[in-house]
C-alpha cells in the first residue's frame, strides 16, 4: 500500500493564481480531512469527508473548496491565493471519524 | 474554548535518557492522540487512548482523565526520537484540537 500520497511537495504561486493540491489513499478510508500547519500553531482542519460526495467546512475553510467524488480522491482547491495560505498542507485518512489517521508527506506552500 | 496545551515547548536530553512529554486539557475528551512530526515532516500517529496506558517499544503513553492530563514517556532515548512531538484531543464528537507541539532533541 502508498497510503496517503500528496502532490505536488513544494510549491510557489503568486496571488491570484489558483491550483489543486491532489490528496489519494489506497486504504479504502472512508474519512478523509485536510490541515494546514503554520508556525507556532496547531494543525487546522480546513475542509473533511466522511465519505464520497460528502464533505463539510472545518475550522479555517475561507479560500478553499473540496470535492469526493471517489473514495480515494480528495483534492482541495485554493480559489484565488493569498499569501496568507503561505503553510504547509497535510492530507490524512482514517478508517472513520475519530480513529487513527495516517497522514500524507504534506505540500509546502509559498504564495508571493 | 477547547484547549490543549504542551509542555515542555522544547527539550534536549543526552542519549539513554528517560523522556517525559506532557499534554493538559481543559474539559473532558473522548479521546487523545499523540503524534511524531519527523523533521523531515512526515507525521505518524503514535498512540489513541481514552483511559489507561499503552505501550509500544520504548514509547508510553498514559492518561489520566480526572486530572485532565495525559504523558508520553521515552525510555532509553536515542538520537532517532529527535522529533516534534504533538497530543490531540478529541473533545466530545467534534474534530481534533492539536497542541503546539513538543520539539525533542536528543545529545548522542
Amino acid at each position: 500500500n502508498a497510503g496517503v500520497t500528496q502532490t505536488p511537495k513544494f510549491q510557489v504561486l503568486k496571488t491570484g493564481q489558483s491550483m489543486t493540491l491532489q490528496c489519494a489513499q489506497d486504504m479504502n478510508h472512508e474519512y478523509m480531512s485536510w490541515y494546514r500547519q503554520d508556525p507556532g500553531m496547531g494543525l487546522r482542519l480546513i475542509h473533511y469527508s466522511v465519505g464520497a460526495g460528502i464533505t463539510d467546512q472545518g475550522e479555517v475553510p475561507n479560500g478553499y473548496n473540496v470535492s469526493r467524488s471517489t473514495t480515494e480522491d480528495f483534492p482541495l482547491r485554493l480559489l484565488s491565493a493569498a499569501p496568507s495560505q503561505t503553510s504547509v498542507y497535510f492530507c490524512a485518512s482514517s478508517y472513520e471519524e475519530g480513529q487513527t489517521q495516517y497522514f500524507g508527506p504534506g505540500t509546502r506552500l509559498l504564495v508571493l | 474554548k477547547n484547549e490543549v496545551e504542551q509542555s515542555p515547548q522544547n527539550l534536549t536530553a543526552q542519549e539513554g535518557e528517560f523522556i517525559t512529554i506532557n499534554c493538559s486539557y481543559s474539559v473532558g475528551i473522548s479521546a487523545l492522540h499523540w503524534l511524531q512530526q519527523h523533521p523531515g515532516g512526515g507525521i505518524v500517529s503514535l498512540f489513541m487512548l481514552s483511559s489507561g496506558k499503552k505501550k509500544h517499544g520504548r514509547l508510553i503513553a498514559t492518561i489520566n482523565i480526572q486530572e485532565k492530563h495525559s504523558s508520553l514517556h521515552i525510555t532509553a532515548s536515542h538520537p532517532r526520537d529527535s522529533a516534534v512531538y504533538i497530543c490531540a484531543v478529541r473533545f466530545g464528537n467534534e474534530k481534533l484540537t492539536f497542541g503546539t507541539g513538543t520539539r525533542l532533541t536528543i545529545i548522542p
